[in-house]
């Protein structure tokens, strides 16, 4: 099965900071790589998606690009905003159904 | 709109009972799942059903049951074995059908505390 390492938080930035969030995987197959949010309270989101190698996915100001030869997936932000504070979770999935890693506590401070 | 809705948001269990969790869907989606989420952890597989009258075991399924009976419906049951049942619970569905319809949505989520 798939299994997933992500970075560990908590991450606090100041606003406008650039964000950089880690992601490796393992994985049997070649499987999507997805990033979700989950804001205080609520259920997760979907960011964004790669569904192939050095596909860049990409939604909101955040990237993130399938790395196939270091089976990475790292999530990047030029630009922080306070509303961008919230849980991040790195989740390759399969055809049955998505790892969630650990998830990473954001906080972008004014 | 469409969407995943979890019901109740707030739920309290006493010792001994059973609990059972809503999640309805009106996404038209074939596969649903349930997670927990226990704090600044992720998400744990309980069960999932890809089909109406079919389901697996996630992860860590003992001490819930679920039901598919219907295409929208999938109720979680949180039974009186499971001794240590508070947590965040999220329903989530997707379209199935392989890699490219993966992408899995989620509800609000119901909190399960014990009394």
């Amino acid at each position: 099965g798939n299994s997933v390492t992500q970075m560990e938080g908590p991450v606090t930035l100041s606003e406008e900071a650039f964000l950089t969030i880690n992601c490796t995987y393992t994985a049997t197959g070649y499987p999507s790589l997805f990033w979700y949010v989950q804001y205080p309270g609520e259920g997760l989101q979907l960011l964004l998606k790669a569904t192939k190698a050095d596909d860049k996915g990409s939604n909101k100001g955040f990237e993130a690009t399938y790395r196939k030869e270091t089976t990475s997936f790292h999530l990047e932000k030029g630009s922080v905003q306070v509303s961008d504070s919230a849980v991040y979770f790195c989740a390759p999935g399969s055809a049955r159904q998505l790892t969630f890693g650990s998830g990473t506590q954001l906080t972008v401070l004014p | 709109d469409g969407g995943i809705t979890q019901s109740p948001k707030y739920l309290f269990r006493k010792e001994g009972q059973n609990v059972t969790l809503s999640c309805e869907q009106n996404l038209n989606h074939d596969a649903m799942y349930w997670y927990r989420q226990d704090p600044g952890q992720g998400l744990r597989l309980i069960y999932y059903s890809q089909i109406v009258n079919d389901f697996q075991k996630g992860d860590i399924a003992e001490g819930y049951s679920v039901s598919r009976e219907k295409k929208e419906s999938f109720p979680l049951t949180v039974t009186s074995a499971q001794k240590n049942p508070t947590a965040f619970y999220l329903c989530a569905s997707n379209q199935g059908g392989g890699l490219a319809k993966n992408i899995q949505y989620f509800g609000a989520g119901t909190r399960l505390s014990v009394l």
